[in-house]
């Protein structure tokens, strides 16, 4: 049964920081990984996906990478600003033949403090 | 477009009542989950629909929660009788590509707070 744990599980930072969120699973036959971010009362919002194959994605000051063999993934977070404030969340699609579900961790809680 | 709708937002009930939970997807997405957060558990997968048909329904905790899709523009998720256990938010979300295949974001709604007392 995949396991997703992301640490830490929450993280308090001054503005301009560069920051590091960790992800890791437990079984390394996935077809993807996806990083999303929540906003207190809402849904989440997918920020980046990466495919299996891929070592990482970029999106303006985020970065995401992976490395399937060793089951961990990272979000970097340029340059911090309180709007990146929210609960980041790392989710893990397996291959196979259920590979419709996505497992969550548990998420960070993101504070930039201005 | 409006993205996902869920109603209510939020949801206070005494334990032993019905509880009905809405959801509008997106227009034209064919795929539709509710999932489950709780600080304990994270978020997990109750249900997937597709053009309108249930899945798997094999995250439904118990036979007191039901879900239904009418039609392709609404779908419930029931919970008879609700129980304090069963406290959380529920999320709807919704896509238009087959799960699995390459880039195919979920859209969530905003989802509902439920509260059993």
């Amino acid at each position: 049964k995949q396991e997703v744990t992301q640490i830490p599980a929450a993280l308090s930072v001054p503005e301009g920081e560069n920051l590091v969120l960790n992800c890791s699973f437990t079984d390394s036959a996935i077809y993807n990984l996806q990083w999303f971010r929540q906003d207190p009362g809402k849904g989440l919002t997918s920020l980046l996906l990466i495919q299996s194959s891929q070592r990482e994605q970029t999106s303006g000051r985020l970065n995401a990478s992976l490395d399937k063999s060793s089951g961990r993934s990272t979000l970097y977070i340029a340059a911090s600003q309180p709007g990146d404030s929210a609960t980041y969340l790392c989710a893990v699609r397996n291959s196979g033949g259920s590979n419709y579900k996505l497992t969550f961790g548990k998420g960070t809680l993101l504070t930039v403090n201005p | 477009d409006a993205g996902v709708i869920q109603s209510p937002r939020h949801e206070v009930t005494e334990m032993g009542q019905e509880v009905t939970l809405r959801c509008k997807p997106i227009s034209g997405h064919d795929y539709l989950f509710w999932y489950r957060q709780t600080m304990m558990r994270g978020l997990e997968l109750l249900i997937y629909f597709n053009n309108n048909v249930p899945i798997d329904d094999s995250g439904m905790p118990e036979d007191r929660f039901s879900a239904k899709m009418p039609n392709a523009s609404f779908s419930t998720l029931k919970i008879q009788p609700s129980e304090p256990r069963d406290s959380a938010v529920y999320f709807c979300a919704s896509s238009d590509r087959p799960p699995g295949s390459g880039n195919s974001p979920l859209h969530f709604g905003n989802g509902t707070r439920l509260t059993v007392t």
